[in-house]
């Protein structure tokens, strides 16, 4: 039973790029939540999708978006890349619906640089 | 804003010592609680969680933790700790679970150290 997996697992950009990550759900997964991890730091939640919509957002400015597709995949996209971008990217998963279905599921991250 | 705190960023055992996270919470309402560890190398991974019910929580690998609500509180514990246990440690809420949606706000993290 595959897990969570992200692409790629390291990423080096320079100021004002743009960049785009993916991740596949668990298996019989439907709900992808993308998660922000500084050095240093806990996990901050950027935004879930389901149903191939947008459907909570954290305090992230519009220069992070994303996408899931009809296989339950997801992209974060994120432009104009700043400094302070430099961070572990993490994907979780999740089935929809029930309370049980809660604990998410996370990937191994994309390490993200920015020079 | 609903925040979570864990007291220790960097905790020093021997193996055997007995362990105690602490985590708090700030919100008021209804909140699933969760305890996930980050092994060296590894992704997050579930230690435990509470929903409901009997406040004292069994996870894996020995682990527990009691909600305590009048203390917005739910710490970790295990009696006697080993070198394997070593990692970092992130408690995280997920605030009134409803409609099936759920985000989770995490801890800073504790870095647990273990030494034979």
């Amino acid at each position: 039973d595959a897990g969570v997996t992200q692409s790629p697992t390291h990423l080096i950009k320079t100021r004002g790029q743009q960049v785009t990550l993916r991740c596949s759900p668990k298996s019989g997964h439907d709900t992808v939540s993308w998660y922000q991890q500084a050095l240093g730091q806990g996990p901050q939640f950027i935004f879930q999708y389901y149903e191939e919509e947008e459907r909570q957002r954290g305090n992230f400015p519009d220069r992070f978006s994303g996408h899931q597709f009809p296989n339950y995949s997801s992209e974060l996209n994120v432009n104009a890349l700043l400094l302070g971008d430099s961070a572990l990217y993490l994907c979780a998963s999740s089935l929809f619906g029930t309370e049980e279905n809660q604990p998410q599921h996370f990937g191994d991250g994309t390490r993200l640089s920015i020079l | 804003a609903q925040s979570v705190s864990q007291h220790n960023h960097h905790v020093i055992l021997s193996e055997a010592a007995s362990l105690e996270l602490g985590c708090n919470y700030s919100y008021g309402g209804t909140v699933n609680l969760f305890w996930y560890v980050q092994y060296p190398g590894q992704h997050l991974q579930l230690l435990l969680k509470y929903f409901s019910g009997d406040p004292l929580v069994k996870g894996i690998k020995g682990f527990e933790a009691e909600f305590i609500k009048s203390k917005f509180s739910f710490n970790l514990r295990k009696p006697s700790v080993q070198w394997s246990d070593t990692a970092e440690y992130f408690c995280a809420v997920n605030l009134g679970f409803s409609g099936g949606y759920n985000k989770l706000i995490f801890g800073a993290g504790t870095r647990l150290a273990v030494h034979p």
